[in-house]
Parts: structure tokens; sequence; C-alpha cells
């Protein structure tokens, strides 16, 4: 079974360039969670969706951030304008909340964004 | 102050040491515990959890969790190169399928052959 799939891995980009980060979950997977983080710091809840619903979104920083997961599957975070602070590793995770204490999140590799 | 303390290290052992990594927090909501490993460039895979305090053990790793004392415990017996990693401690205070995940800042880990 193939894991949490993310694109791209690395991407390098100027300060107020837009950016995109894509991300396919595990299969029947209908939580999916954007995660950052930062060099030397553990991952922070950015979003979290169940199926199509951003269901927390408390800690997105909504003037420059924006997710969407049409069809409740893949979801897309996007960046418009980036800044310098906003180069870290952005992760995306799937669960399949079934409401048992054994879900698990799985991640995925991350993408490592660089802002110049 | 954070809810959630880790030592950042970094640890270094000799291979077949016993190993202990530790976490303490400040949230007494926090009800279910992991721990995850993150290799390089990789992202976090979970290693263990457990709920309550208690101990649960799987194979080389043991997990601790004192809730009296907020304070969790990871340990691994005869460490081997391939442990080296950073490794994180994750709590939430329900059913963590669908709560949020609140991370220490992981320790990093190299155990020398």
């Amino acid at each position: 079974e193939a894991g949490v799939v993310q694109s791209p891995r690395y991407k390098i980009i100027e300060k107020k360039q837009p950016v995109a980060f894509w991300c396919n979950p595990i299969s029947g997977h209908n939580t999916l969670y954007w995660y950052l983080q930062n060099l030397g710091q553990g991952p922070e809840l950015l979003i979290r969706y169940e199926n199509e619903e951003a269901v927390d979104d408390s800690q997105l920083p909504k003037d420059r951030f924006s997710a969407e997961r049409l069809k409740g599957v893949d979801s897309t975070l996007k960046i418009q304008p980036a800044e310098l602070g906003d180069s870290a590793v952005y992760l995306c995770a799937s669960s399949q909340a079934l409401g048992g204490a054994s879900d698990t999140q799985y991640f995925g590799p991350g993408t490592r964004l660089t802002v110049l | 102050q954070k809810e959630v303390e880790q030592d950042p290290g970094p640890l270094s052992v000799p291979e077949g040491a016993i190993v202990s990594l530790n976490c303490t927090y400040s949230n007494s909501a926090f009800q279910y515990f992991m721990w995850y490993r993150q290799y390089s460039r990789k992202g976090p895979e979970l290693l263990m959890y457990t709920y309550s305090s208690g101990n649960k053990e799987d194979g080389r790793f043991t997990a601790q969790v004192d809730k009296s004392s907020k304070y969790i415990s990871l340990f691994i017996r005869d460490s081997q190169p391939s442990d080296s990693a950073t490794y994180l401690c994750a709590m939430s205070r329900a059913n963590f399928g669908n709560e949020k995940l609140t991370f220490g800042t992981g320790t990093r880990l190299t155990i020398i052959p």
C-alpha cells in the first residue's frame, strides 16, 4: 500500500512569490492534516480536514496561507506571498479516524521550502 | 512555556547501550501519548502509543507514562546504529486519530557502532 505522497519534495523560491504543495493521502483515509516543521522543532498543526471540511484551521495564517481538499481526497496548501520566515518543512499526514485508539496519523516525507 | 518539553540533545551512545528519552508536559488534559521516530529528510513514523498511565513494551522499545508527574519516557534496549534518528514525543487530549497532536521538539539520537 502506498503511503502519503507529497510533491514537490523540495522547493526554492524568492520571497513574495507564490508556492503550492500537494498531498495525496493513503487511500480510504478521511482525515488529512497539514503540519509545519521548523528546523529543530516538532511538527505544528496548520489545518485538519475531515473529508472536504476544514474542522480545525485555527493555526493557519489566513492572510497568506490557504488550503483546499476538493472531493475529500487530495489536498493543496498554498502560500501567497511567501516570506523568509516560511522556510520550513511542510508535512502532510492522514488517518482513518474511525474513532478507536489505534487510529494512527501517517506522515508523508514532507516538502522542504526555502525562501530566498 | 511550551505545553510539551523535550531535551533536544544531541544524544550519542555506544551500540548496545540502553537509551532513555524523556518528555514533560503541562496540560493535564492529555490522555494519549506517542513516540515518533523521524529519520533525516523523512516524515515522522509512529513507534509506540499508550493511553493514560502505565508501561507498554514492543520488542526493544518500552514506553512509560506517569500522569501524576506529567512525565513520559521511551527506553530503547540493545540500541543499534539503525536507531539513529530524531525521536519526537507527541500527545493529545482524546482519540488521536482525529485529534490535534502536540509534539515535543525532538531528541536527536546517534548510536555509535
